[in-house]
């Protein structure tokens, strides 16, 4: 099994220039999350989708859009990258349920984003 | 507000010694689940221990537990004989149930483990 599949890996990019993160998920979750990465400061949530054709804003939104294409992949984008944007990106999904086995998130392996 | 302090950027610990690991959070949800994950150097994010709300009964997987403490609302973690192996950043994660699942993060907390 996959498990969470995160591409690219590595992405440099320039100031003004746009890309997609894809994430893609084999293990029938319904909860998806991007997440940012950055030296002392923990993961920061960017959006969630808690179902296929919802998605939310998470603690960190400005700059990203996100799509819920189907239940398997969360795609995030930026439009116009910034540098502020350089990051480490996660991609976690899970499944909603509270009974403590089913709460386990399974995170994708991360994408390192540099914007000149 | 909701939030995830880990107060403890960075820890030390003897090898074979316990270690704990300390988490507050803040939220007036009811329905909550609190988790630990660690992070080594290679940068996978392992998950290790889970904790409902609702949960009485302090949560144990192998060598870690959580100590939660609800009315102060504390989730620590306890990692007993420390190896070599555990150094690494340890994150404490908070999940809201009736906001579609939503998942927060603390700061972390880098533990070294000395040998």
């Amino acid at each position: 099994n996959a498990g969470v599949t995160q591409t690219p890996k590595f992405q440099v990019l320039k100031t003004g220039q746009s890309m997609t993160l894809q994430c893609a998920q084999d293990m029938n979750h319904n909860s998806m999350y991007w997440y940012r990465q950055d030296p002392g400061m923990g993961l920061r949530l960017i959006y969630y989708s808690a179902s296929e054709g919802t998605t939310d804003k998470g603690e960190v939104p400005n700059g990203y859009n996100v799509s819920r294409l189907n239940k398997r992949e969360f795609s995030l984008r930026l439009e116009s990258a910034a540098p502020s944007q350089t990051s480490v990106y996660f991609c976690a999904s899970g499944t909603g349920g509270f009974s403590s086995g089913a709460n386990v998130l399974t995170f994708g392996a991360g994408s390192r984003l540099t914007v000149l | 507000a909701q939030k995830i302090t880990q107060t403890q950027p960075g820890m030390f610990v003897q090898e074979k010694e316990a270690v704990t690991l300390d988490c507050t959070y803040d939220t007036s949800d009811q329905s909550y689940g609190l988790f630990w994950y660690k992070q080594p150097s290679s940068g996978e994010m392992i998950f290790l221990i889970y904790q409902g709300s609702y949960d009485e009964q302090n949560a144990t997987e192998g060598r870690y537990s959580l100590n939660f403490q609800k009315a102060r609302k504390s989730a620590n973690l306890v990692i007993s004989a420390s190896q070599l192996g555990d150094s690494a950043m340890y994150f404490c994660a908070m999940r809201f149930y009736n906001q579609g699942g939503k998942l927060i993060f603390g700061q972390g907390t880098e533990l070294s483990v000395k040998p």
